[in-house]
């Protein structure tokens, strides 16, 4: 399976500023999900990024807050924008198996642990 | 809706003993079944899934599950849990088209007492 890089794993800032999170798979890939791990709560998919297209956001995730980018097959950014502190959470990238795995089998990255105060 | 149940937030095992974390979902179309770990400060590591066939499907470290549909159930067993199993578990329910995320429960913390 994929091997998924992001980078920062953690990171403490500050109300109102703006981090972006990276995301870097060893092989080239369709579809990477970002999704939200808030403390003690399950994930959350944020987004969905295809590389060539617009992400495609979930019901109550929008691009000006969350806005992604996926210049290429195996590269993107998840940028968290103004942030407050109900932003605190892990953000964590994952990537799918293809079709010829006869499902979609989700791999993911160590997160991003984020620290807003 | 399609959501997925983990009726038990917290639970605690004697190493040793034995270990079953509940997990019913609700889905429109045939479920493709998975349950992940997350130890601290970790990513989610898979440890089985099912797609079809054989209802009780086998997974890394010593962990099966068993589908029944009439349930709606994916339970996750193992006979003897190790201290190094505590870890936060989750199950997940998606279909089988590519480029489609997961849908997450809650997730249910083991801790393993000696």
């Amino acid at each position: 399976s994929a091997v998924i890089s992001q980078k920062p794993s953690r990171d403490i800032c500050q109300r109102g500023t703006s981090l972006t999170i990276q995301c870097q798979v060893d092989s080239q890939v369709t579809m990477m999900f970002w999704y939200r791990q808030q403390p003690g709560q399950s994930l959350t998919l944020i987004a969905t990024a295809n590389q060539g297209s617009e992400a495609t956001y979930e019901s109550g995730f929008v691009i000006d807050k969350f806005p992604i980018s996926r210049p290429n097959l195996t590269f993107s950014t998840l940028t968290v924008s103004n942030m407050s502190p109900e932003d605190s959470s892990i953000y964590l990238c994952s990537v799918g198996q293809g079709p010829s795995s006869g499902a979609n089998v989700l791999t993911f990255g160590a997160g991003s642990r984020l620290t807003v105060l | 809706a399609q959501s997925v149940t983990q009726p038990d937030i917290h639970i605690t095992v004697s190493e040793g003993a034995s270990l079953e974390l509940r997990c019913n979902y609700s889905y429109g179309a045939t479920p493709y079944l998975f349950w992940y770990v997350q130890s601290p400060g970790q990513g989610l590591q898979l440890l089985l899934k099912y797609f079809s066939g054989d209802t009780l499907v086998q997974g890394i470290k010593g962990f099966e599950a068993e589908f029944k549909r009439s349930q709606s159930s994916f339970n996750l067993r193992k006979p003897s849990v190790h201290w190094s199993d505590a870890a936060e578990y989750f199950c997940a329910v998606g279909s089988n088209q590519a480029g489609t995320a997961l849908i997450f429960g809650k997730g249910t913390t083991l801790s393993v007492s000696s």
